[in-house]
C-alpha cells in the first residue's frame, strides 16, 4: 500500500530551530513536496524534491533520502507566524497524482 | 493575478440534497484536482483532470461527479448529499510541480 508518516504535532519555541520529519512508503517515486496550510487556509507550496540531498530557500529547506524513503523539513529562526501544519506530499506514479500525508501541527511559543 | 478560485465558500446542505461547487483557473493549467480534507486528516483525492475532457476517479470518488468542458473550469457535483461528506473541499491545478490551491469550500450536510 501507500503510506505516508509525519508526527501529529510538534511544539517549538521562537528563535530556535525545529525538524519535521517525513517518511513514506509508495510504489514508485516522483518527487515530494512540502506544504504549509495554517488553520482555516489553503496549503502553500513550500519545497520540491526530486534528488537526494538538502534544498535551502531561505529559513527553509528539505531533504530527501529516497533510499530510506525519508525527508525533513527544517525551519530556522522560527517566527509566531510559523504555526501552521506542514504536509509531506509524495507523486508516486506519472500521472500526477500527490499521496498526503496527515500533516503536523507545529505549535511556537515565545 | 486570481489563480485558483472557488465557489461557494461556506454552504450548508441539507441530507438527499445536490449541489456544485465551482472551480475555475486562470494560469492554463492542464492538471486539475478535487480534494476533501477532514480535521485533522490529510488530503483526499476524489477526481483530477489532466486536460479538457479528460477526467478519472481517485482515492475516494463515491457521492461525487465531474467534468471539464474547457482548460479553466473543473466543477465538482454531489448528487444526493450524505452526513459522510461533510468536509472542507479543496480544488487545485498544477502543471507539473508546484500545484496551486483555491481557498476551500467548507460544507456541512445535516
Amino acid at each position: 500500500g501507500q503510506n505516508i508518516d509525519q508526527p501529529t504535532e510538534m511544539t517549538a519555541t521562537e528563535g530556535a530551530i525545529v525538524q519535521i520529519n517525513c517518511t513514506y512508503q509508495t510504489s514508485g517515486f516522483n518527487g515530494l513536496f512540502w506544504y504549509q496550510q495554517h488553520a482555516g487556509e489553503a496549503p502553500t507550496f513550500l519545497s520540491y524534491n526530486v534528488l537526494d540531498g538538502l534544498e535551502e530557500k531561505g529559513r527553509f529547506s528539505s531533504f530527501l533520502s529516497r533510499s530510506k524513503g525519508y525527508s525533513y523539513l527544517l525551519l530556522k529562526e522560527l517566527q509566531m507566524k510559523d504555526s501552521a501544519s506542514y504536509l509531506c506530499a509524495v507523486r508516486a506514479g506519472s500521472n500526477y497524482q500527490l499521496i498526503w500525508g496527515a500533516g503536523t501541527k507545529l505549535i511556537i511559543k515565545p | 493575478n486570481a489563480g485558483v478560485t472557488q465557489t461557494p465558500k461556506f454552504r450548508i446542505l441539507k441530507i438527499g440534497q445536490s449541489m456544485t461547487l465551482q472551480c475555475t483557473q486562470d494560469m492554463n493549467h492542464n492538471y486539475m484536482y478535487w480534494y476533501r480534507q477532514d480535521p485533522g486528516m490529510g488530503l483526499k483525492l476524489i477526481y483530477y483532470s489532466v486536460g479538457a475532457g479528460i477526467t478519472d476517479k481517485g482515492e475516494v470518488p463515491n457521492g461525487y461527479n465531474v467534468s471539464r468542458s474547457t482548460t479553466e473550469d473543473f466543477p465538482l457535483r454531489l448528487e444526493l448529499a450524505a452526513p459522510s461528506q461533510t468536509s472542507v473541499y479543496f480544488c487545485a491545478s498544477s502543471e507539473g510541480t508546484e500545484a496551486f490551491f483555491g481557498q476551500g469550500t467548507r460544507l456541512t450536510v445535516v
